[in-house]
């Protein structure tokens, strides 16, 4: 089955830095790449995704690239922001029933 | 405004008992999904239904049942045959399960076993 590796478990920047968060997953049949940011307590909320025919998405300050020859992906944020703090997960699938999720990264934007 | 209620957010089981956490969407969307989340981990499928009757076992369906006789509602029980149940527990759906449609998440139950 289709397995995601998420890197790195844990990210400390300073506010207005930008932060980068990556995911490598194993099944080339995976097509769509979605990102969520999740806050304590709360339900993960879909931030930004990518399909596997689109290289790059950008969305203000959140942007994804897709390399779907080495089979990776990665989130950007730009001018981190301290309400950027939260953990984020990416995720591969084929389709929603077959979602494989990244362990997450918990990032945290200091003042 | 349109999205997916979980109740409660926070429940307690005594050990030996069968709990059920509620969710309802009305987003009108056909597939709905069961997700645990533990501390530090990411998200395991439970169980997922693509449409009203029918559901399929995630990768951790042991010690869960559902049930879906409504499109609108996908509850689970967590039953006395799950060893160690307290998790926080997400209910999701996606407009069908195929096609790489997007999931979207309820708040999430916070089970504890006391």
């Amino acid at each position: 089955g289709e397995n995601v590796e998420q890197h790195p478990s844990t990210l400390s920047v300073q506010e207005g830095d930008s932060a980068v968060i990556k995911c490598t997953y194993s099944d080339s049949a995976s097509n769509y790449f979605p990102w969520y940011k999740q806050e304590l307590g709360k339900g993960p909320q879909l931030i930004i995704d990518i399909r596997s025919n689109v290289g790059e998405k950008k969305d203000q300050r959140i942007a994804v690239t897709l390399n779907k020859t080495a089979k990776h992906f990665s989130l950007h944020i730009t001018e981190t922001q301290p309400e950027d703090s939260a953990v984020y997960f990416c995720a591969a699938s084929m389709y929603a029933g077959k979602s494989t999720f990244g362990d997450g990264t918990t990032l945290t934007v200091k003042p | 405004d349109g999205g997916i209620t979980q109740s409660p957010k926070y429940l307690f089981r005594k050990e030996g008992q069968n709990v059920t956490l509620s969710c309802e969407q009305n987003l009108n969307h056909d597939a709905m999904y069961w997700y645990r989340q533990d501390p530090g981990q990411g998200l395991r499928l439970i169980y997922y239904s693509q449409i009203v009757n029918d559901f399929q076992k995630g990768d951790i369906a042991e010690g869960y049942s559902v049930s879906r006789e409504k499109k609108e509602s996908f509850p689970l029980t967590v039953t006395s045959a799950q060893k160690n149940p307290t998790a926080f527990y997400l209910c999701a759906s996606s407009e069908q399960a195929n096609s790489g449609n997007t999931i979207y998440f309820g708040e999430g139950s916070w089970l504890t076993v006391v």
